[in-house]
């Protein structure tokens, strides 16, 4: 069972551009939204989360934009730069188990 | 400052040689995880301890096995290393198991020829 859908698989962003990765869960009981960067050669690094009590976060030129109803969080990155390069997770955790359920990964390229 | 130490950064074995994999933390954090990311996919837990209550996850195969002598280290075991362990492989701590925020070290680059 796939409990987690991310997409896009890759995206391209002009510098400048904004870059959005959405992610759907079918878990319910998940109850912590994070967002992880994962530069090449490094591990994942929070990058931003969100409760669901709240249905949006932003923290500089990122934010997380949370649908409880359609079970869905997304990650926009704001005049999306270079150094945004990076692959993007998303990673719900559930309250029993307190795991990271991995989402597929977004690699996103922004150019120059 | 490095929180949470990967060692060594690459690590080549052959088929079938055991190999031994460490990582360390210096936030005293009391979870630590080991996961193994292959190429272009999402990380994938292996085991996790609280404290120095081991556990396994389910899929884990059994060739794969840990160590934790104290909380600052943890050690993660391979007995017999198959062209398809070759992955990286993240350590990562949280500050207890209620903590949702984990922190990955930098990795180690296994490669089994």
């Amino acid at each position: 069972q796939q409990q987690v859908k991310q997409s896009p698989q890759s995206l391209i962003v002009q510098k400048g551009g904004i870059s959005i990765i959405n992610c759907a869960y079918e878990n319910t009981a998940f109850d912590y939204f994070p967002w992880y960067q994962q530069f090449p050669g490094k591990g994942p690094a929070l990058l931003i989360a969100i409760r669901p009590d709240v249905s949006e976060k932003k923290e500089g030129r990122f934010t997380i934009s949370f649908n409880k109803s359609a079970k869905q969080f997304s990650l926009h990155i704001m005049d999306s730069q270079p150094g945004d390069s990076a692959t993007y997770f998303c990673a719900p955790l559930s309250g029993s188990a307190r795991q990271l359920t991995f989402g597929s990964g977004t690699q996103l390229t922004v150019l120059p | 400052d490095a929180m949470v130490i990967q060692n060594p950064r690459y690590q080549v074995t052959q088929f079938g040689k055991p190999v031994t994999l460490s990582c360390s933390q210096t936030l005293n954090h009391n979870v630590m995880y080991w996961y193994q990311q292959k190429s272009s996919q999402a990380p994938k837990l292996l085991f996790h301890y609280y404290d120095k209550d081991f556990n396994n996850e389910a899929d884990t195969p059994d060739n794969f096995q840990s160590r934790r002598p104290n909380t600052s280290f943890c050690f993660l075991d391979i007995r017999s290393p198959g062209l398809g362990d070759a992955a990286m492989y993240l350590c990562a701590t949280s500050r207890t198991a209620r903590d949702e925020k984990l922190f990955f070290g930098s990795g180690t680059q296994l490669s089994v020829l």
